[in-house]
């Protein structure tokens, strides 16, 4: 099946730097990759809707200069969480289409800690 | 709007008891259903879906069977493992834009 790689799987950083994660789709390609967000114990909660060569369609709620996102190629996406502070510790999850579009296919995700 | 309610954990059963995790979504026109599992510190993987009334998903033993008339999508297993501990999500995705809509997440606890 279609393989989407997340990476890095865990990162921790310093309050008010930057941290880039990205998302790759391995063996297809993806126009239309989506970022998730999950606290401990609870569901996933979409952020954003990243779409090749365009601007990503955020959620309601969800700081877009906070979180940017950039989807160059068809390949990956990437998601920047800016001055990072510890209410950002998160786990991020990324997700793509593959299976001619009848399928979901989920990055093992990447545990943020912000100190 | 489109979503999904799936029933509280944690749910712990015995090993090779049976299991029943209820799911009822509310949409408009006829979405997709899924369930997805997460093991602890991963991502999601697919565990069955369904597309269109009446259809039955299933894989590795569980099942679930797209309910119109009730909005519902129950997964069941006959006889649960310890390897089936982990936390299901039951989701939709709807007519526009592709996005899952998912459930809260249901931990299950199999012991043996």
């Amino acid at each position: 099946g279609a393989v989407v790689s997340q990476h890095p799987s865990w990162v921790i950083c310093k309050s008010g730097t930057s941290v880039k994660i990205e998302c790759r789709s391995l063996d297809f390609q993806a126009t239309t990759m989506f970022w998730y967000r999950q606290f401990p114990k609870q569901s996933l909660m979409l952020m954003a809707t990243s779409n090749e060569g365009s601007k990503a369609t955020y959620e309601q709620g969800v700081e877009k200069d906070k979180f940017l996102i950039n989807h160059a190629s068809l390949t990956l996406s990437t998601l920047t969480v800016t001055s990072a502070h510890p209410e950002d510790s998160s786990f991020y999850i990324c997700s793509a289409w593959g299976g001619r579009g009848t399928e979901a296919f989920f990055g093992q995700g990447t545990r943020l800690t912000v100190v | 709007g489109n979503s999904v309610t799936q029933m509280e954990g944690p749910v712990t059963l015995s090993e090779e008891a049976f299991l029943t995790i209820n799911c009822t979504y509310t949409a408009t026109g006829y979405p997709s259903l899924f369930w997805y599992v997460q093991y602890p510190g991963e991502g999601l993987q697919l565990l069955l879906k369904a597309t269109k009334a009446d259809d039955k998903g299933s894989n590795k033993g569980f099942e679930a069977t797209y309910r119109k008339e009730t909005t519902s999508f129950h997964l069941e297993k006959g006889s649960v493992q310890v390897s089936d501990s982990a936390v299901y999500f039951c989701a939709l995705r709807g007519n526009q834009g592709g996005k899952l809509i998912f459930g809260q997440g249901t931990e299950l606890s199999v012991k043996p």
